[in-house]
Order: structure tokens, then C-alpha cells, then sequence
């Protein structure tokens, strides 16, 4: 089985443009988390999406949005970028099952995409 | 709210000896807790996680955890480090309610010298 895929792996933007990041869960995960790591604030929760709903939220700004297909496949997207922003940014899938309760699964992640802003 | 602790962020072994990874936790309620290793460039690969039962896990790549409720700690180990085994570990903890979301040690990077 296929695992958790990233789009692109590497990207390279300028401050104020925007930026769309890509991952496609492994088969019939039906939960996609995403993690922003950097080497000052480690790694960071971004937002969690089941059933194309954002279940939960970390603490960044506005500009971090994202969403999740009917497919499972999820996408986020970064607004108004700032050199902070530079980082490794993680996908992780979980199978969640029908009743979408998690607690126990194992979250597996993507190689993750490297954005680097200029 | 959860957390966990990882004090050393480095850790040296020379090859074929036994290797220890320290992690503490703090939690509300019952602990689910993880390992992860990434490697140079790379995303983050399970090792293994304690959701209940035996106190002594086993995972992937000859490593094994040791709960301790107690302790509140979850170490590492692997009786015997390859040099392979180089890279950065990462404690981590599933946070409250029905969510996907861990919750991140620092992170200690490992090094076995040949």
C-alpha cells in the first residue's frame, strides 16, 4: 500500500505570495492532520480534517487555511507569505474509523514539502 | 493540557551498545503515547506507541518502549545501536478528545559513533 503523499516536496516563494500544498492520504485513511516544523518551534499542530470537516485548529494565524476532498485528499493553503513561514511542512493520515473516533490510531506521515520563502 | 518532555537533546552511543532515548509525560486521563524517528530530509517514521496493556512495547527496527505510570516516562530503547540508528527521535502524545493531534517533544537527536 501506498503511503502518504506530498506535493510538491519543494517549493520556493517570494513574502506576499500564496502557496497551496498537496497530500494524499493512504488508502482508505479518512483523516489528515497537518504539522509545520521548524528548527525554533519544533513541530507544530496546523489543523486536522475528517469527512471534509476541520475537526480541530492550532494556533496560527489566518492566513493558514486549508480543506479536505470527498477523496480524502487534503490540501493547505498559506496566504500573504512572510519569511517565518519557511518550513517543513508534514501531512500525517489516520484511518479514523466510521465513527471517526481516533484516540488509539497511529498517524503516518508524508515526506512533507519544503517551503522556503525569499 | 498534555505534554511531553524530552531532556537530552543529544544522545551519543557507540555501536553495539545499548541505547536509552528519555521521555516524560504529563497528561489528563489515559496516555497515548508515540515514537517517531525522521531522518535527514525526510518525513516522520512510527517506531511504536502504548495505548494500553503490557508496560514493555515492542516496535519497529529492534526498538522497544518501557511505560512507567509511576515515572510518567516512556523511554527508548534498543539493546544494541547501529550506526544506522543516527537520527533525530520524537516523543509525542495524542491530546485530549476525539482528535488526531500529538502533541511534540523537541526532539533528541541520536548519535552511534562506529
Amino acid at each position: 500500500k501506498a503511503g502518504v503523499t506530498q506535493t510538491p516536496r519543494y517549493l520556493i516563494k517570494t513574502r506576499g505570495q500564496q502557496v497551496t500544498l498537496s497530500c494524499s492520504p493512504i488508502s482508505g485513511h479518512r483523516s489528515v492532520s497537518w504539522y509545520q516544523q521548524t528548527p525554533g518551534q519544533g513541530l507544530q499542530f496546523l489543523f486536522e480534517y475528517f469527512s471534509e470537516t476541520q475537526r480541530n485548529k492550532g494556533n496560527f494565524p489566518g492566513r493558514f487555511s486549508g480543506r479536505q476532498f470527498s477523496n480524502s485528499r487534503s490540501e493547505m493553503n498559506v496566504s500573504t507569505l512572510e519569511l517565518g513561514d519557511s518550513a517543513l511542512y508534514l501531512c500525517a493520515s489516520s484511518l479514523a474509523g466510521t465513527s471517526g473516533r481516533t484516540s488509539t490510531d497511529t498517524q503516518y506521515f508524508g515526506p512533507g514539502t519544503r517551503l522556503t520563502v525569499l | 493540557a498534555q505534554s511531553v518532555a524530552q531532556p537530552e537533546d543529544q544522545v551519543n552511543v557507540a555501536e553495539g551498545n545499548p541505547l536509552t532515548v528519555k521521555c516524560t509525560y504529563s497528561v489528563s486521563g489515559n496516555p497515548y503515547l508515540f515514537w517517531y524517528v525522521q531522518y535527514p530530509n525526510r518525513g516522520l517514521q512510527f517506531l511504536l506507541k502504548y495505548i494500553t496493556g503490557d508496560n514493555l512495547v515492542k516496535g519497529s527496527y529492534g526498538f522497544e518502549a518501557e511505560f512507567n505510570k509511576s515515572q510518567t516516562s516512556f523511554h527508548l530503547k534498543k539493546p544494541s545501536a547501529l550506526v544506522s540508528d543516527s537520527a533525530l527521535y520524537f516523543c509525542a502524545v495524542r491530546d485530549q478528545g476525539n482528535t488526531d493531534k500529538l502533541i511534540f517533544g523537541t526532539g533528541t537527536r541520536l548519535q552511534v559513533f562506529p
